[in-house]
């Protein structure tokens, strides 16, 4: 079965870091990109980060650009997001997302974490 | 960035009725990559549809997608009480992927 285990979320001042981690079983991780996708406290869904199989290749939205970093160490089957300089807009739920096709970097997620929540405040 | 705008915003139909859901891109979306996303409060989203109109793996064929360029549309042909949910759209054509603000499908 395919799973992917989000954990590293919690509460944290402005200015401060967190790193989410996403364990992931059942499926080849290294042959498909994964993504940090995150929805803030009622509102819509908005992506964050995307990493290729590899690891080589790295995309970010503006928003969180210089400040967050993908990674993923596939020997562990374990992508990861560290947050640094984080903000009050950061609050959400982070989801980590499968990519849909094998091999390939194609940005439909057709596997989803469960979320870990992220609390940004003093 | 492609901004999206779904409408309805809500949607109040009863089980057995037809559903259509709107997804309007501000420039044209690359190659149809759209997808459609459900989502139930405290649960992940659920891919529905890609490519535009491909169902993903386990998807009910009441559940259809279609469009292209800028406007697209999620299509429940017979409602079930499973059905009454959150719905986004979302391409990822080009960089930076962009939803839409969701549609809200409730039971009226």
């Amino acid at each position: 079965e395919v799973q992917l285990l989000e954990s590293g979320g919690g509460s944290v001042q402005p200015g401060g870091s967190l790193r989410l981690s996403c364990a992931v079983s059942g499926f080849t991780f290294s042959s498909y990109a994964m993504s940090w996708v995150r929805q803030a406290p009622g509102k819509g869904l908005a992506w964050v980060s995307t990493i290729s199989g590899s690891g080589g290749s790295t995309d970010y939205a503006d928003s969180v650009k210089g400040r967050f970093t993908i990674s993923r160490d596939n020997s562990k089957n374990t992508l990861y997001l560290q947050m640094n300089s984080l903000r009050a807009e950061d609050t959400a739920v982070y989801y980590c997302a499968k990519d849909l096709v094998w091999g390939s970097w194609d940005g439909a997620f057709d596997i989803w974490g469960q979320g870990t929540m992220v609390t940004v405040s003093s | 960035e492609i901004v999206l705008t779904q409408s309805p915003g809500t949607l109040s139909l009863s089980p057995g009725e037809r559903a259509t859901l709107s997804c309007r891109a501000s420039q044209t979306v690359s190659s149809s990559y759209l997808a459609w996303y459900q989502q139930k409060p405290g649960q992940a989203p659920r891919l529905l549809i890609y490519g535009a109109s491909s169902r993903a793996t386990g998807i009910p064929d009441r559940f259809s997608g279609s469009g292209s360029g800028t406007d697209f549309t999620l299509t429940i042909s017979r409602l079930e009480p499973e059905d009454f949910a959150v719905y986004y759209c979302q391409q990822y054509g080009s960089s930076p992927y962009t939803f839409g603000q969701g549609t809200k499908l409730e039971i009226k």
